[in-house]
């Protein structure tokens, strides 16, 4: 049973370029989620989708984060114009009907 | 709204017991504890659905009062493996997990 894996595990990109991470969740896994976290905090809801449909967005999701996925299968979240505030680890996470959330290793931003 | 967590953290001796609380002002379906060490992703240690359930595995058990809004995780004869942030994740339905701030465990020789 392989994981919830995410590329790329770090990233340093300079304010105001683009910036996409990718998730690949469990395979039989319907519901797949983003998540930030910051040191010293829990993880903050961003989005979540069901199969391709995204069913939720947070007020933290400006509009320059955009998330996909465009067959059900894996997803990516793009970042446009970063900026240092975005710094964070990004972590995906999938699950079957919501029971039993499993996440991925998490994507490390790093906006200089 | 995100559940709070308490204590914000705790030093344990191996062999000593713990408990964390995570309470909510809204109403749960389910609550589903998380351990994460440092650098990791989180890892899931259980769910419990409302009905007043207790689960456990090994020394770790929690219990689940929907009435209160209320769930506690017990850590008992505490293990240097046992540290770590733990998160409480609420659902109140069809929605998905919010997560408290965490209780950061310590456990020393």
């Amino acid at each position: 049973d392989t994981g919830v894996s995410q590329d790329p595990r770090h990233k340093i990109t300079k304010r105001g370029q683009n910036v996409t991470f990718r998730c690949d969740p469990i395979s039989e896994h319907n519901r797949l989620y983003w998540y930030r976290q910051t040191l010293g905090q829990g993880p903050e809801f961003l989005t979540y989708f069901q199969n391709e449909a995204q069913l939720e967005k947070s007020r933290l999701l400006s509009d320059r984060f955009s998330a996909e996925r465009p067959k059900g299968s894996f997803s990516t979240l793009e970042i446009q114009r970063t900026e240092q505030g975005d710094s964070a680890m990004y972590l995906c996470a999938s699950s079957l009907t919501g029971f039993h959330v499993h996440f991925g290793e998490g994507s490390w931003l790093t906006v200089v | 709204q995100q559940p709070v967590q308490s204590p914000q953290a705790v030093i344990l001796r191996e062999g000593e017991d713990a408990v964390i609380n995570c309470s909510s002002s809204k109403a749960l379906y389910s609550v589903h504890w998380y351990r994460q060490k440092h650098g990791e992703a989180p890892v899931f240690l259980m769910i419990l659905l409302k009905g007043g359930e207790q689960k456990g595995h090994e020394k770790i058990s929690a219990s689940f009062n929907e009435k209160k809004q209320q769930s506690s995780l017990y850590l008992t004869a505490s293990q240097l493996s046992y540290s770590g942030t733990y998160f409480c994740g609420q659902t109140s339905g069809n929605t998905p997990l919010v997560f408290g701030k965490g209780t950061r465990l310590s456990v020393i020789a």
